[in-house]
This record gives structure tokens, sequence and C-alpha cells, in this order.
């Protein structure tokens, strides 16, 4: 149980343009989900909390307008990555909670040309 | 100020030995909970153990094992008999509450890089 999976796994895209992640729970109906990101030989950074049906809140730092996340039902939440930059290029994780555990989906690799 | 400190940026274990990942915390809640997280080379981060703050025995979950020392602030990872497949990168987490509110989210320390030799 407790299934989380991202889509799509890795994508490439040419700078100034925008891009979609989906965090789907497979198995359990997730009233919060969170987004990560990471860059290579470094920890995982929280960018944003999803709550089911409310605004995502943000970590200091992270750009509400560049990174825009809506969690419209409680098996699905989405961040776009708009306009993207190549400083934008990291690993993308997203996270469903059950009760106080954190189930990870495999990530997305995002490469911005 | 860290709130997860893993010291061991790297750890090399011969198969079939145990192992121990370091893993100290920070913080001035009385309730709160540490996870370790296991991470492969494909990126994946697979929960391994959760301990909380109540919790009077040490937690474990097959050849993990979570130390948990609560008066000094570690929650060290015990992997008994390594096996290849264990070498990968090895997160100590904490759950604490968002400032004033209710939600709950996760601070991970840096890291370890588990290298398991045959």
């Amino acid at each position: 149980g407790a299934v989380v999976s991202q889509h799509p796994s890795w994508v490439i895209c040419k700078s100034g343009t925008s891009v979609k992640i989906e965090c789907r729970s497979l198995d359990f109906q997730a009233t919060t989900m969170f987004w990560y990101r990471q860059f290579p030989k470094q920890s995982l950074m929280l960018m944003a909390t999803s709550n089911e049906g409310s605004k995502a809140t943000y970590e200091q730092g992270v750009e509400k307008d560049k990174f825009l996340i809506n969690h419209a039902s409680l098996t699905l939440s989405t961040l776009t990555v708009t306009s993207a930059h190549p400083e934008d290029s990291s690993f993308y994780i997203c996270s469903a909670s059950v009760i106080y555990t954190q189930y990870f989906g495999p990530g997305t690799r995002l490469t911005v040309l | 100020a860290q709130k997860i400190t893993q010291t061991q940026p790297g750890m090399f274990v011969q198969e079939k030995e145990a192992v121990t990942l370091d893993c100290t915390y920070d913080t001035s809640d009385q309730s709160y909970g540490l996870f370790w997280y296991k991470q492969p080379s494909s990126g994946e981060m697979i929960f391994l153990i959760y301990q909380g703050s109540y919790d009077e025995q040490n937690a474990t979950e097959g050849r993990y094992s979570l130390n948990f020392q609560k008066a000094r602030k570690s929650a060290n990872l015990v992997i008994s008999a390594s096996q290849l497949g264990d070498s990968a990168m090895y997160f100590c987490a904490m759950r604490e509450r968002f400032s004033g509110g209710s939600n709950y989210k996760l601070t991970f320390g840096k890291g370890t890089l588990l290298t398991v030799n045959p």
C-alpha cells in the first residue's frame, strides 16, 4: 500500500517553456501532498505543501508564480514550472502523507536546455 | 540552525556485517517523529523506519532498527547483515510542525552514502 506515482519520470524542455509534473496517490487519499527539489549530491529541499482544495503553502525563497501547484483532488497534485530556465534543472519529488508518514513518488528529472 | 545532522558523508561496510548510520536532531517540541529513508541511485525515496518521540521501545523493521536516545537527541539507524543492495544514500528526517499551523513537514539531513563491499 501507500504507492505514489509521478509523471513524467524525466523531461527535457527548452528555456522559456512550461512543464507540468503530476503526482498521484494510487491506493489512498492524501489531503496533503508535498513537493521537493533535489540538486545533485544534495538533500531534499521542501518547496511547498499542497492541501486539497486550498492554496499551496510555499517555503521561503520559492517563487509562487514560477512554481504553480494545484491539488484538485484527494489523489492528484500538479506542479507546473513556468518559463523554465536552465537553473530550474533538478530532480523534483512529490510525497503524500498517510497520518504522519510521507510516501514519496519516484521523482521527475527536469532538464532545461 | 541545522535541525538534522548526519555527520558521516560516506560509510563503507563489508557484506553481511552490521553498520550504524548516525543522526542527531534538534527540536523544542515534545511531540515529534524521526524517519529514515533510503535513496538508491534511481532516485526514489524509500521509507525504512519511524520512531515517535513518545515511543518507549526502539523501532525495528526487519534488518533495520533505530537506536533512539532521547536525552542525547540521537536516532541512529542500524542495518544488520548488510547486503549489496543496501548501497544507497540514507537520509534521516524529522517531522516538525509548521510554525503557527497544524500541518507537519519533514526536515532532512544531508544524508550518508553507504557502500556495501562484497
